[in-house]
């Protein structure tokens, strides 16, 4: 089960751009990268997902190293309702099928 | 659709009485999963079924903990007796087959044991 390290907590200012590095030094080869948002109260929400290089949308961006063993989520220009605990997950390896959800990081949004 | 319907939202029992959580999945959807979350333990994975069946069930913490979906539109997570320490939020999410779709999340059920 490929493992996920991510910071347990960051702080920023509404406006700035906010990256998230997580490491996944084990991840298997046909494992995609997905990243949930969690508010207070509320079940994690997908909100991007990659295999490599870089993926765009209308909420995040999602940056991959060519070895994979990374990715960074970055939002642009946070508000206070971006305040979340952001979730890396790479997928199991193998034939199962699991979600499972390290610490996260807890992002806070600073007037 | 609308999206995965969990209930009841909050639920407050007194120790040693049976619980039964209970969860809607988004129709078309294969996969269904239990989670509980607490500030100590964070998102825990309790159990997951494919095609109603259960497929790893090795997160469930102890025999008092039981989930069923009899078919593939209705799951229960059933704990009995509860404990003051499964006071948590437990949440049921589903997604389709395939290994690189998103999974949806219900409210949540806040479980609160006395």
């Amino acid at each position: 089960l490929a493992k996920t390290t991510q910071p347990i907590s960051m702080d920023s200012y509404e406006g700035q751009e906010v990256n998230i590095t997580c490491s996944h030094n084990n991840i298997a080869t046909n494992d995609y990268i997905t990243w949930y948002q969690q508010f207070p109260s509320q079940g994690p929400r997908f909100i991007i997902q990659g295999y490599k290089t870089k993926v765009t949308n209308e909420v995040a961006s999602l940056f991959i190293p060519a070895d994979r063993k990374s990715s960074t989520l970055s939002l642009p220009r946070v508000s206070l309702s971006d305040t979340a605990v952001y979730y890396c997950l790479p997928p199991s390896g193998g034939s199962a099928r699991q979600l499972t959800f390290g610490s996260g990081t807890q992002l806070t949004v600073l007037p | 659709d609308a999206g995965v319907i969990q209930s009841p939202r909050h639920e407050v029992t007194e120790m040693g009485q049976e619980v039964t959580l209970r969860c809607k999945p988004i129709s078309g959807h294969d996969y269904l999963f239990w989670y509980r979350q607490t500030m100590m333990r964070g998102l825990e994975l309790l159990i997951y079924f494919n095609n109603n069946v259960p497929i790893d069930d090795s997160g469930m913490p102890e025999d008092r903990f039981s989930a069923k979906m009899p078919n593939a539109s209705f799951s229960t997570l059933k704990i009995q007796p509860s404990e003051p320490r499964d006071s948590a939020v437990y949440f049921c999410a589903s997604t389709t087959g395939g290994r690189y779709t998103e999974a949806f999340f219900g409210q949540g059920t806040r479980l609160t044991v006395v």
